[in-house]
């Protein structure tokens, strides 16, 4: 059963701060997903990392995935309210049908960035 | 921007009850799952399907549970007796490759 550990469950900043989440595990996947999740709301894709080392960029987020495809993490600059959420991380397993990935998803990180 | 499209958006049914719940994926899709998350707890995977029948299903997915394409857009989850524990919102995703899910805004299901 592959777990995906996110640290810290909490996080409440002043606006303008930066934060970094984390997304621990210890399997290896084909790649990792991060989504962001509004209350009744399904999740909301904002960048998939495939390759050990990679680095991706949205704006004010940075996502970066470990060496050894374990691990990954988001950090935001300058943190705005708008950046409120339920941040969570998704492991993508190639399936037992070989032709799809379900996702592993951690239990999320909650932010709240107040003014 | 293309969306995944679930109904109803609450069902409140009774125990021992059957409930359909629907799904319309991205057209050009051809990976479909169900996920569901229950109050506090986190997103879990039920059931993908491709090509026509389930390619992979986890442990929460029991005989009650089955799935259906009964036509070229709608994507159709049945729990045939329902129990107070399935009481979750329950989210319908699609992908392309597999890789970048698009999910719907999920039903939420209520078993009293």
């Amino acid at each position: 059963t592959q777990l995906l550990e996110q640290s810290p469950q909490f996080l409440s900043i002043q606006e303008g701060e930066n934060l970094t989440v984390y997304c621990n595990s210890s399997s290896v996947f084909s790649s990792l997903q991060w989504y962001r999740q509004e209350p009744g709301e399904g999740p909301v894709l904002l960048v998939t990392v495939v390759t050990g080392g990679e680095v991706k960029k949205l704006k004010r987020l940075t996502f970066q995935f470990g060496d050894a495809r374990k691990d990954s993490s988001l950090h935001i600059t300058a943190a705005q309210p708008g950046d409120t959420g339920l941040y969570l991380c998704a492991g993508a397993m190639v399936g037992s049908g070989g032709s799809n990935y379900k996702l592993t998803f951690g239990k999320g990180t909650l932010l709240t960035v107040n003014p | 921007e293309p969306e995944v499209t679930q109904t109803p958006s609450h069902q409140v049914t009774q125990m021992g009850q059957e409930v359909i719940l629907r799904c319309v994926p991205i057209s050009n899709h051809l990976y479909f799952y169900w996920y569901r998350q229950i109050l506090g707890q986190k997103v879990e995977f039920l059931v993908s399907f491709y090509n026509n029948e389930i390619s992979e299903k986890s442990e929460i997915f029991d005989d009650q549970f089955s799935v259906e394409r009964p036509d070229g857009s709608n994507f159709t989850l049945k729990i045939r007796s329902t129990k107070l524990e399935d009481s979750a919102m329950y989210f319908c995703a699609s992908s392309s490759r597999g890789r970048g899910y698009t999910f719907g805004s999920g039903t939420r299901l209520t078993v009293v």
